[in-house]
Order: C-alpha cells, then sequence, then structure tokens
C-alpha cells in the first residue's frame, strides 16, 4: 500500500506560475524524497529532504517537511512548460532499505 | 556514466509466454529495486537485491513471478507464464548502500512497458 498521497491529483497553470504539490505520509520516516517522472520515461530525483530538515531549496524547487503533521510540499516556482511532468513524493521509513511511492501528482504548464 | 540500463524498452507478447526484462544497474551500485507501475496501482516495489542477495520479494505477486541478480551488473525479472493483467511498465532503480551514509536517493531506468494480448 502507499506510504504517501499526493495532492492534488492534478494541476493545470500557466507558464510563469508558481506550483505546490503536497503529500502527506502515515509512518515515521528518516526521509522524504521527491521525483519527476516525463512522459513515458523513468523517474528523476529532483530533492531529498531529512527528518530533522524543516525546509530545502534547489534551484526553483522548495521542499518543506512538517513530521508533527505527516506531510510535505513542494514547491516549483516560476514555472516552464519543460516543467509539465508527474511528481511523486517517496518515503523512506526508519529500520528500511525502501522507498514507498504515492501515486503522483501530475502538473501540467500551459505556454 | 551511463545510468540504468533496461531491456527491452516495449514487449508485446500473448498470454502464457515466458517474458524475461533487463537491467543493468549503475556501476558500484549494491542496491538493486524492481518496480511495477500501472495506472491503478502506481509504484508497487517487487523485490529489492543487496549485494546481489534477494533481501525482500514480499511484494513480487505470484510464483510466476521470478528475479535474479548473477552478479553486480546484471538483474533479471522473469514472468512465466504472462497474463494480461501483468501488463504494465516495469522499472529497475539502483543506490547505494545506506550503510555507507547515502540516504536512499534511487536511479531509475527507462523502464520496459509490457503488453500481454
Amino acid at each position: 500500500s502507499q506510504q504517501g498521497e499526493e495532492d492534488p491529483q492534478a494541476l493545470s497553470i500557466q507558464e510563469g506560475e508558481n506550483a505546490t504539490m503536497n503529500c502527506s505520509y502515515k509512518t515515521s520516516i528518516n526521509n522524504l524524497q521527491w521525483y519527476r517522472q516525463n512522459s513515458g520515461r523513468g523517474l528523476v530525483h529532483l530533492i531529498l529532504i531529512r527528518s530533522n530538515e524543516r525546509e530545502k531549496h534547489s534551484g526553483r524547487l522548495r521542499v518543506t517537511l512538517d513530521t508533527s503533521k505527516k506531510s510535505s510540499s513542494l514547491l516549483i516556482t516560476a514555472s516552464r512548460a519543460a516543467d509539465t511532468a508527474s511528481y511523486f513524493c517517496a518515503t523512506a521509513s526508519r529500520g528500511y532499505s525502501t522507498l514507498t511511492f504515492g501515486k503522483g501528482t501530475m502538473l501540467l504548464v500551459s505556454p | 556514466d551511463a545510468g540504468v540500463i533496461q531491456s527491452p524498452r516495449h514487449e508485446v507478447t500473448e498470454m502464457g509466454q515466458e517474458v524475461t526484462l533487463r537491467c543493468k544497474p549503475i556501476s558500484g551500485h549494491d542496491y538493486l529495486f524492481w518496480y511495477r507501475q500501472t495506472m491503478m496501482r502506481g509504484l508497487e516495489l517487487l523485490i529489492y537485491f543487496n549485494n546481489n542477495v534477494p533481501i525482500d520479494d514480499s511484494g513480487m505477486p505470484e510464483d510466476r513471478f521470478s528475479a535474479k541478480m548473477p552478479n553486480a551488473s546484471f538483474s533479471t525479472l522473469k514472468i512465466q507464464p504472462s497474463e494480461p493483467r501483468d501488463s504494465a511498465v516495469y522499472f529497475c532503480a539502483s543506490s547505494f548502500s545506506l550503510d555507507r551514509g547515502y540516504t536512499g536517493e534511487l536511479f531509475f531506468g527507462e523502464g520496459s512497458r509490457l503488453t500481454v494480448l
């Protein structure tokens, strides 16, 4: 069963706007990761945030983590058409070597 | 680095046939994972290996599925006999060991899209 659940399932915005995706999970984690998947391609790692971190930045990406609420958000600023993809959160639970993925958010950025 | 290499990229077969999917992980990675992706169930972990040893195969759906890793640079996922409900995209991913302080970033291949008629 999925550990992480993304919200919304789909998001449609215009170029230049910001996109925010949320992820909720159920059990204690070691870290939480976000991945992007372009249509017909494999998943690509975007950013990782550890359980003792609250916020992390990478280029136009900003990730927050609230362990008390068991939730994370991914913000993409100044979106581009090339950001069109599915975005997945994945959790690494304590004591486990595997990642559990949510079902993803489909982001469509229109020119 | 060539990344994780999977073959074939596409496979169309008839029910009852044997299917073999192949994966070459990134050199130096000591974890290898097989995932299956469908619209209905999302990404499901099937099995993973550490240093070529299967650690957890609880995600393998049935005895029709088997996976091997004969050496550090090659793994196979076999389905015999295949059924229409096995149609999905199968991903292989590799990573460094968490014991070396690496926090589990996975590197995915491009996937093998399987269609069973």
